[in-house]
């Protein structure tokens, strides 16, 4: 199976909360990251935690790690139309080479 | 500056052409990526340069040919490529402090990705 794992797509309607779910199989993964990438463009950072972590949250964006269940969340408050992207997770390890690897990415729609 | 530039964004080229991609960034990181990206699918690793040298090569066919001239550019040289090679081509860059792979770097391995050349081969 994949190292990384997201579900497709996802889809809700604008002002609601979006969560965007995540699976990895590296016990030794030391950072998560949510990165999204809007149509034709290139992939942006969104946010980062590390695995001692269990929350971290920044302005709309809250991500929550389960390292026992290797289960990784990323929950858009107020979900606006710009939303709509498609979002990464990856994981990089401390055991590998520090470069990140990536799921398939979910596709977010927001209808208004 | 915080961006990585990708030029050209859009490059169509026959199968017998020769053609380059590049990448620059002026943030003083000193690891660089290059990336293929299918439609729905996530970026695949091609090759990685730490401090200007090649340091992982993901098994990428010859026809594909990197070059790094200096810490702030990123080439990759295309020859003789296949239809099935047509996608995104992303590059991205990140810090010194985890560009050093494999030798016990630590902290988040922030990639900053530049917005990508769509390569079409006919």
């Amino acid at each position: 199976g994949e190292d990384v794992e997201q579900s497709l797509f996802l889809s809700v309607r604008e002002g609601d909360s979006s969560v965007i779910n995540c699976t990895y199989t590296d016990s030794s993964s030391t950072y998560l990251y949510w990165y999204k990438q809007e149509p034709g463009a290139g992939l942006q950072l969104l946010t980062y935690i590390f695995s001692n972590m269990d929350m971290k949250q920044d302005q709309r964006l809250t991500v929550l790690l389960n390292k026992k269940d290797k289960h990784l969340s990323l929950r858009i408050a107020d979900t606006q139309t710009g939303d709509s992207a498609i979002y990464f997770c990856a994981e990089s390890s401390s055991g590998g080479s520090y470069i990140p690897t990536f799921g398939r990415g979910t596709s977010l729609i927001v209808h208004p | 500056d915080t961006e990585v530039t990708q030029t050209p964004k859009h490059l169509v080229m026959g199968m017998t052409n020769k053609k380059s991609l590049k990448c620059e960034q002026h943030m003083g990181h000193r690891a660089m990526y290059w990336y293929k990206q299918k439609a729905k699918k996530p970026p695949e690793l091609m090759f990685v340069y730490s401090y200007e040298k090649l340091s992982i090569n993901e098994s990428v066919p010859s026809r594909f040919s990197p070059e790094c001239p200096n810490s702030s550019l990123l080439n990759l040289h295309l020859h003789a490529l296949q239809p099935e090679d047509s996608a995104l081509y992303l590059c991205a860059s990140s810090q010194e402090r985890t560009a050093r792979l494999g030798q016990g770097a630590s902290g988040a391995n922030v990639l900053t990705f530049g917005a990508g050349s769509r390569l079409t081969v006919l």
